[in-house]
């Protein structure tokens, strides 16, 4: 069956370090890849979308990377802040199915310590 | 400003009792879509519609019903709500379906007694 996995223990790091996410998935042909951050009791918020014959994306202290061979996004976040600290969700288009359904991981919860 | 906005945000209701929670987008937005976010499960795909009188199932429709007779307008019906549709929801529009970043508004926390 097809399933996204994110790690759901929370990470937590010191201010400052990089702070890296990952997102796997199975049995998916994804078109694009897009990561959300969710801060309690509100909707998700996107913060980048990364398509299939993209290797990495970068934006501002942010950085995906992308392998379809590995079936890996790695989510960076460079010289992190204490207002990082948030869930971050990823979230898949599947290529190979005919709806155009999105499906998000159960998200990986960011601590950062100051 | 652009934003998606849900009413209500908060609702306790009983089983059975019809309800409708309603979504509105002012970006005009061709893409909108309900989810339901549970404790371990993540963000479940409900309905979502293409455009105007479009609609099609998300991984979790049943027990739920939605209609798109305007653009801006995605609302939700639960027409006999159970328990297990205790949640908190989101609405969300993309300018298309194909690939540009969802608008979430910000949640209907929903309990069915």
């Amino acid at each position: 069956s097809q399933k996204i996995e994110q790690n759901s223990e929370a990470l937590n790091i010191q201010e400052g370090k990089t702070a890296t996410l990952t997102c796997n998935y199975t049995n998916y042909s994804p078109a694009y890849l897009q990561w959300y951050r969710q801060d309690p009791g509100r909707g998700p918020v996107f913060l980048l979308l990364i398509r299939e014959n993209e290797k990495e994306k970068r934006k501002e202290r942010l950085k995906v990377t992308f392998d379809t061979t590995l079936k890996q996004s790695l989510f960076h976040i460079t010289a992190s802040q204490p207002a990082d600290s948030a869930t971050y969700l990823c979230a898949l288009r599947p290529l190979d199915t005919g709806r155009r359904a999105l499906t998000f991981g159960s998200g990986t919860r960011l601590q950062v310590q100051p | 400003e652009a934003q998606v906005t849900q009413n209500p945000r908060y609702l306790i209701t009983v089983t059975g009792k019809k309800l409708t929670v309603t979504c509105s987008q002012n970006m005009n937005h061709e893409y909108m879509s309900w989810y339901r976010q549970d404790p371990g499960l993540g963000l479940r795909q409900i309905y979502y519609s293409m455009n105007v009188e479009v609609t099609d199932k998300g991984d979790v429709p049943e027990g739920y019903k939605v209609s798109r007779k305007e653009k801006r307008n995605f609302p939700l019906i639960l027409e006999s709500p159970s328990p297990n549709q205790t949640s908190l929801y989101f609405c969300a529009s993309s300018l298309t379906g194909q690939g540009y970043e969802q608008y979430f508004g910000p949640g209907t926390r929903l309990t069915v007694t």
